[in-house]
């Protein structure tokens, strides 16, 4: 089966740096997405991880481990438009995206 | 360039009712999607069409149709809604055929109420 686990919510300060964990199990793998959607609004495009390893973008970052099922999405000093719904998703072996439910971060003056 | 248009931006919809929601892009790309999101869940995949002319049924494809006679256009129909279709509907876009990973592009979304 396939299966996308991330926290429903998170908290951080603002300026401060946030780690959001995505674990998962699929029966095939094409990559790993990472989107950002703030509320009301459509999803948006972070990251996109294939090999084992960082992709450092700007403020962000995103770590991918194949092997342990597991990836990561860091967002350093934290602002106030930071504060969204961050989506994990699976590309599997039919170029599909199987989606986590999205972990939700409030940013705190 | 306007990327992915949808169309209602929201809609209140007697059950019983049929509904076409429509989504238009203007970036040539070849696959689409049809997407619903309900809270606490992740994004369920409806319906898809790699190219024009083929679509696929997705994770939750029941009570739901499309049609894709261009590149442009992917209207999604509900034949007789139910309250359980109740959702945001995403309509997205990308560049593959559906043979390799590329990037997916969202429309703004379509808030439908099953009364």
């Amino acid at each position: 089966g396939q299966n996308i686990d991330q926290p429903t919510e998170m908290t951080a300060t603002e300026g401060a740096i946030v780690q959001i964990n995505c674990t998962y199990q699929t029966s095939g793998f094409n990559g790993l997405f990472w989107y950002q959607q703030h509320a009301g609004e459509a999803p948006t495009f972070l990251s996109y991880n294939v090999l084992d390893g960082l992709e450092e973008k700007g403020r962000f970052s995103s770590f991918l481990s194949r092997s342990k099922g597991y990836s990561y999405l860091l967002l350093k000093e934290l602002q106030m438009k930071d504060s969204a719904s961050y989506l994990c998703a699976i590309m599997d072996s039919n170029y599909q995206l199987i989606w986590g439910a999205g972990t939700k971060l409030i940013i705190k003056p | 360039t306007a990327g992915i248009t949808q169309a209602p931006t929201s809609q209140i919809l007697a059950a019983g009712r049929s509904m076409t929601l429509r989504c238009t892009q203007d970036m040539r790309h070849n696959a689409m999607y049809w997407y619903r999101q309900d809270l606490g869940l992740g994004l369920r995949l409806i319906h898809y069409s790699n190219t024009a002319g083929t679509t696929g049924k997705g994770e939750v494809p029941d009570g739901y149709s499309v049609s894709r006679a261009n590149t442009d256009d992917f209207p999604l129909t509900l034949a007789s809604a139910v309250p359980s279709q109740t959702s945001v509907y995403f309509c997205a876009s990308s560049d593959s055929a559906g043979g390799s990973p590329d990037t997916q592009y969202f429309g703004p979304g379509t808030r439908l109420t099953v009364l």
